[in-house]
C-alpha cells in the first residue's frame, strides 16, 4: 500500500526566512512523488514532481524539494518565503508498482502562514 | 486559467434537489478524477474515469452518480443529499494514465451547500 505523511498541520515562518514543509512516505517500490499547492477558494495546483534522477527537484515560484530514499521523505522548501506564499500545501505520492492504479494519495495538507 | 473549468463555483440546494455540477478540461488529457474536501478532513477520491471508462468508484453513495461522455466533460449528478456533502467538490484531470508520471491538473471547484 501507499501512503504519505505530512506531521505539520501548520508551519509559521518570518518572511525573508527558509521555510520547509515536510512530508515521509511509504510504498512497495521507487515512489513518484508531487508538491500541489491551494489558496483560498481554488483548486489543486502543481507545484513540483520526483520521478527519477536527481534527488533535488526544483519547481514553480522558486520551490523545490529534496528525495531522501534513506528517510523515506520528499521535503518541501524555499530559501527565503514571501506573505504571498501562504496557503495550503499537499504533498503526494504514486507508487509505480501497484500495479495498474495509479491514483495518487494525498497528504493531509500543511497550512503554510508566512508573517510580514 | 487553470485548464480545468468547473460550473457553477457555488451552489446552494436543499435536500430533495436534484442538480449536476460540470468539468470540462481543455488540456487533451486522458483521465478525469473527482474529489470532496471537506473542512480539517483529507481530500476524499470519490471517482475515476480513464478514456470515459469509471476505474476507481471509492464507496461513494448512490446519491451521487457521475457521468463522463467524453474524455473532456465530467459531470457529478446530485439528488436527495445529505448536509454533511456540503463541502468543495473538485474535479481533476491528468494524461498518460498508464504511466503515472503525469501530475494532476484540477479545476478551482464547486463550493456545495447542502440545506
Amino acid at each position: 500500500a501507499q501512503s504519505v505523511a505530512q506531521p505539520e498541520d501548520q508551519v509559521n515562518v518570518a518572511e525573508g526566512n527558509p521555510l520547509t514543509v515536510k512530508c515521509t512516505y511509504s510504498v512497495s517500490g521507487n515512489p513518484y512523488l508531487f508538491w500541489y499547492v491551494q489558496y483560498p477558494n481554488r483548486g489543486l495546483q502543481f507545484l513540483l514532481k520526483y520521478i527519477t534522477g536527481d534527488n533535488l527537484v526544483k519547481g514553480s515560484y522558486g520551490f523545490e524539494a529534496e528525495f531522501n530514499k534513506s528517510q523515506t521523505s520528499f521535503h518541501l522548501k524555499k530559501p527565503s518565503a514571501l506573505v504571498s506564499d501562504s496557503a495550503l500545501y499537499f504533498c503526494a505520492v504514486r507508487d509505480p508498482l501497484k500495479g495498474g492504479s495509479y491514483i495518487p494519495t494525498f497528504g493531509r495538507g500543511t497550512s503554510l502562514i508566512v508573517h510580514p | 486559467e487553470t485548464g480545468v473549468t468547473q460550473t457553477p463555483r457555488h451552489l446552494v440546494m436543499g435536500m430533495t434537489n436534484k442538480k449536476s455540477l460540470k468539468c470540462e478540461q481543455h488540456l487533451g488529457h486522458n483521465a478525469m478524477y473527482w474529489y470532496k474536501q471537506s473542512a480539517k478532513k483529507p481530500l476524499e477520491l470519490m471517482f475515476v474515469y480513464s478514456l470515459e471508462e469509471r476505474v476507481e468508484n471509492n464507496s461513494v453513495p448512490s446519491r451521487f452518480s457521475p457521468e463522463c461522455p467524453n474524455s473532456s466533460h465530467l459531470f457529478l449528478h446530485l439528488h436527495t443529499l445529505q448536509p454533511e456533502d456540503s463541502a468543495l467538490y473538485l474535479c481533476a484531470s491528468s494524461q498518460d494514465w498508464g504511466r503515472g508520471n503525469s501530475p494532476l491538473h484540477f479545476g478551482n471547484g464547486t463550493r456545495l451547500t447542502v440545506t
